[in-house]
């Protein structure tokens, strides 16, 4: 049983584009929910995370918008570039005790030029 | 700084041999984790330890075992390899307090199938 459920599976975007990348939780204990990022080869690398106290968070071109009460969050990646494709998991986790993360299925993000 | 080193990077097994994964961290982290990587199912968690000498089970434990006897290392065992093993496995670390806490550093993983 998927605890986050993680959409669309894959996404080519322009260079200059918008990606927006969507999940779903249902355990509401979960109260950290961060976002990894994987380039083909590599192990994943934290690349941005929110709490639900706040409904957005924005580094550089990467934004979380956060919606405790539909309990969804998503990754927007502002003028997506060539470099941004790699595969995206969004993940939660419950901050008390070993943190452990439950991921998504991971989302294959192509920039075309 | 090599972070968290995984050995081996490659390994083919037939059904019923057995293989240990090795993962070494250097960042003196207490928390390491084992997930596995399939397609279509993102990273599940299979054990993870909390600290030198202490494992516990995570999501996918079965078929696996695990050892912390040194705190920058965290072995992963297969006793009796299955096809349904066949996947790429990762290691993570992360510190114990904090906001560190929260960032998990992964391993470059490792492939393994079982034939």
């Amino acid at each position: 049983q998927q605890q986050v459920k993680q959409s669309p599976q894959s996404l080519i975007v322009q260079k200059g584009g918008i990606s927006i990348i969507n999940c779903a939780y249902e355990n509401t204990a979960f109260d950290y929910f961060p976002w990894y990022q994987q380039f083909p080869g590599k192990g994943p690398a934290l690349l941005i995370a929110i709490r639900p106290d706040v409904s957005e968070k924005k580094e550089g071109r990467f934004t979380i918008s956060f919606n405790k009460s539909a309990k969804q969050f998503s990754l927007h990646i502002m003028d997506s570039q060539p470099g941004d494709s790699a595969t995206y998991f969004c993940a939660a986790s419950i901050e008390t005790g070993a943190n452990n993360l439950f991921f998504g299925t991971g989302t294959r993000l192509t920039v075309i030029p | 700084n090599a972070g968290v080193t995984q050995t081996p990077k490659f390994r083919v097994l037939k059904t019923g041999q057995s293989m240990t994964l090795l993962c070494a961290q250097d960042m003196n982290h207490e928390y390491m984790y084992w997930y596995r990587q399939d397609p279509g199912m993102g990273l599940r968690l299979i054990h993870y330890s909390v600290g030198e000498g202490t494992t516990a089970k995570g999501e996918v434990p079965d078929g696996y075992n695990v050892s912390r006897l040194k705190k920058q290392n965290f072995l992963l065992g297969l006793e009796s390899a299955a096809p349904s093993q066949t996947s790429v496995y990762f290691c993570a670390s992360s510190y114990q307090q904090g906001e560190a806490k929260n960032i998990q550093y992964f391993g470059a993983g490792t492939r393994l199938s079982v034939l």
